[in-house]
């Protein structure tokens, strides 16, 4: 079974509101990574967490993470149409080093 | 873009056919890696190198055959492939494979293949 998983699978909120999407996943991990994809093209690296690390910033992006319940939040604060795009989140297994990402939130920015 | 490249864009292609697709990073990275992105799967790793040796195959068909000459370069070459091998084929790159530090994958843009 899957690693991570997003929800929800698609977003459609107005621009200007904050978007949340979420990542959960089944056992322990290193780090936690979110990247986003544009349409058809390649996914670009948003922000790294690690397991010791409970939250994180970088401009517009604010990531979580909990252990305990082995779940990340990624929020997007203010959205623009620009940030219309794929978000996923890959873990980086304890157990075998492996990183997995999941199916992706699709998030649509309204105007 | 991101400081890797692939090429071709598109490609299509009959299931006799033999193909491979190119991709270069710029960045002085000593992993690469190969994914498979089809619609509503999870991304498939299915190739990774470090340092030009291939150090993980996700039971991948034989009909894919990557190559990694030097540690800017990775194809991927495709003979006999099936319709279900349509998708959209990205590389990236990280500056490590595995280690204390961790590291962020550079992607490229992707080679969209569909098999006919």
């Amino acid at each position: 079974s899957q690693q991570g998983e997003e929800d929800p699978q698609a977003l459609s909120i107005q621009e200007g509101e904050n978007a949340t999407m979420n990542c959960s996943y089944k056992t322990s991990i290193n780090n936690l990574q979110w990247y986003r994809q544009n349409s058809g093209r390649g996914l670009v690296h948003l922000i790294l967490i690690r397991s010791n690390e409970r939250e994180k910033h970088s401009g517009r992006l604010r990531v979580t993470l909990d252990t305990s319940k082995k779940s990340s939040s990624l929020l997007i604060t203010a959205s623009r149409a620009a940030d219309t795009a794929s978000y996923f989140c890959a873990t980086d297994a304890k157990r075998d080093d492996k990183i997995i990402f999941g199916k992706g939130t699709r998030l649509h920015i309204l105007p | 873009e991101t400081g890797v490249t692939q090429t071709p864009r598109h490609l299509v292609m009959g299931m006799t056919n033999k193909k491979s697709l190119k991709c270069e990073q710029h960045l002085g990275h000593n992993a690469m890696y190969w994914y498979k992105q089809s619609a509503k799967k999870p991304l498939e790793l299915m190739f990774v190198y470090s340092l030009e040796e291939r150090v993980e195959n996700n039971s991948v068909p034989s009909r894919f055959s990557p190559e990694c000459p030097n540690s800017s370069h990775l194809f991927l070459h495709l003979h006999t492939l099936q319709p279900e091998d349509s998708a959209l084929y990205l590389c990236a790159s990280s500056q490590e494979y595995r280690g204390e530090i961790p590291y962020e994958q550079y992607f490229g843009p992707g080679t969209r293949l569909t098999v006919t």
